[in-house]
């Protein structure tokens, strides 16, 4: 079984949606919880980085962790085109330098 | 901006060429790392190091090798390369403490 799962998509909404992604994992030592943005031929670009359970807002982002149910979520509001690219969710323990990774979800916005 | 530098982007290359892929950043990171990513997978671990003159191997089994001369420098190398080997391969930094990740925009490889 894998320590992170996350759905493979493809994900498409049409402009202006609340789009939500999600990632289940098994590992509860697990403490920071980051999500990624991924355009086609681009590397990873964080996009929020949170600690521990809770919520945190940036912009048209919120990331959501839910650690007694090992599932953590990022909502995406007002989706526009720009936004259409794959999500990886990652997470890593305390003091440890290993960074496990989903497989990442596509979403598609469509104008 | 960019602050980890990958080159070359794109590369095509024939069976049992030794290549080398650079990464250098800019940010004065210690931790460096390589990943390999194909399509619709994981991000898989194949190297890292901590600092000048450390070097580990990562989760994943690979032929290829890396060496930290320089903090700033982390290139890897493959001494024959083989269809296998086709993939696209990311550099990362990691500042200190429990900082996240940050990725270069990688390099494409293909063997034929």
């Amino acid at each position: 079984q894998k320590e992170v799962e996350q759905d493979p998509g493809p994900l498409s909404v049409p402009e202006g949606a609340i789009v939500s992604l999600n990632c289940t994992y098994s590992n509860s030592a697990f403490q920071y919880f980051m999500w990624y943005r991924q355009y086609s031929r681009k590397g990873p670009e964080l996009l929020m980085y949170t600690y521990s359970s809770g919520n945190k807002e940036d912009g048209r982002f919120t990331a959501q962790v839910d650690k007694s149910s090992k599932y953590i979520s990022l909502f995406i509001r007002d989706s526009q085109p720009s936004d259409s690219a794959t999500y990886l969710c990652a997470m890593s323990g305390t003091g440890g330098f290993k960074t496990i990774f989903g497989a990442g979800t596509r979403l598609f916005v469509k104008a | 901006e960019a602050d980890i530098y990958q080159t070359p982007r794109y590369l095509v290359i024939g069976t049992g060429k030794k290549i080398t892929l650079e990464c250098s950043q800019t940010m004065g990171h210690d931790k460096m790392y390589w990943y390999q990513q194909d399509p619709g997978m994981e991000l898989h671990l194949i190297h890292y190091s901590y600092g000048v003159n450390s070097t580990e191997k990562g989760d994943l089994s690979s032929e290829s090798t890396v060496s930290r001369i320089r903090t700033e420098h982390f290139p890897l190398t493959l001494e024959s390369a083989r269809p296998s080997h086709t993939s696209q391969y990311l550099c990362a930094t990691r500042g200190p403490h429990n900082s996240p990740l940050h990725f270069g925009n990688g390099t494409r490889l293909t063997v034929t």
